[in-house]
């Protein structure tokens, strides 16, 4: 069974640009959780997407947006990248909505802002 | 704020039993204890949790006090590849939502 996967691995940017990095959450996840991994920051919750809508977020600016889309995997959009926002970008996906659904984690991407 | 308290590192030698601590004082009754590791720069990697009992599966065991307040993950025979930072995490539920809080973690260094 296939894991969680992100694309892309590696992105690189420059301020003020927009970045957009994608989550295909494991057969049969409705939740998606987006984590930032900022060096010496640790992880960081960002969003939780769950049968298509944002059910949560973290303590970060709106230009940090998201969406699920019907197949249940998820996109990540940071607009005016700044160079505080170069990171590793984890996905998680889940069962689902409540109880005690364990998270797992993809790889990340690799998001650098110059 | 994340609500455990783990070592910042340990060693352990390989081939031998690595038991990494975590203290969860304040704990509710309903929060589960969970345990992920991180090797460099990959996503964490889901190990093991528990609620009450001990747990164990193909990769550790999870020891868990009677009042809770902290547990001992077990990596019952630790090669060179066991080699992450371990983080032990408690359950968070916030208006009904649910989001894991990660700490600093312990970072475990198997020796040859």
């Amino acid at each position: 069974e296939a894991g969680v996967t992100q694309s892309p691995t590696h992105l690189i940017k420059t301020r003020g640009q927009q970045a957009t990095l994608r989550c295909s959450p494991i057969s049969g996840h409705t939740s998606v959780y987006w984590y930032q991994q900022a060096l010496g920051l640790g992880l960081q919750f960002l969003l939780w997407y769950d049968e298509g809508e944002e059910r949560n977020r973290g303590n970060f600016p709106p230009r940090f947006s998201g969406r699920q889309f019907p197949n249940y995997s998820s996109e990540l959009n940071v607009n005016a990248l700044e160079l505080e926002d170069s990171a590793l970008y984890l996905c998680a996906s889940s069962l689902g909505r409540g109880g005690t659904d364990t998270q797992y984690f993809g790889p990340g991407t690799r998001l650098t802002v110059l | 704020d994340a609500k455990t308290t783990q070592p910042t590192s340990m060693d352990c030698a390989e081939g031998r039993a690595a038991n990494l601590p975590c203290n969860h004082s304040t704990i509710s009754g309903n929060e589960y204890v969970y345990w992920y590791r991180q090797i460099h720069s990959q996503g964490p990697q889901y190990i093991i949790h528990g609620l009450k009992n001990n747990e164990t599966n193909e990769m550790a065991s999870l020891i868990i006090t009677e009042d809770r307040k902290s547990s001992t993950l077990i990596l019952p025979h630790a090669t060179l590849r066991d080699t992450a930072v371990y983080y032990c995490i408690v359950r968070v539920r916030s208006g009904g939502s649910e989001k894991l809080v990660f700490g600093k973690g312990t970072k475990l260094t198997v020796n040859p």
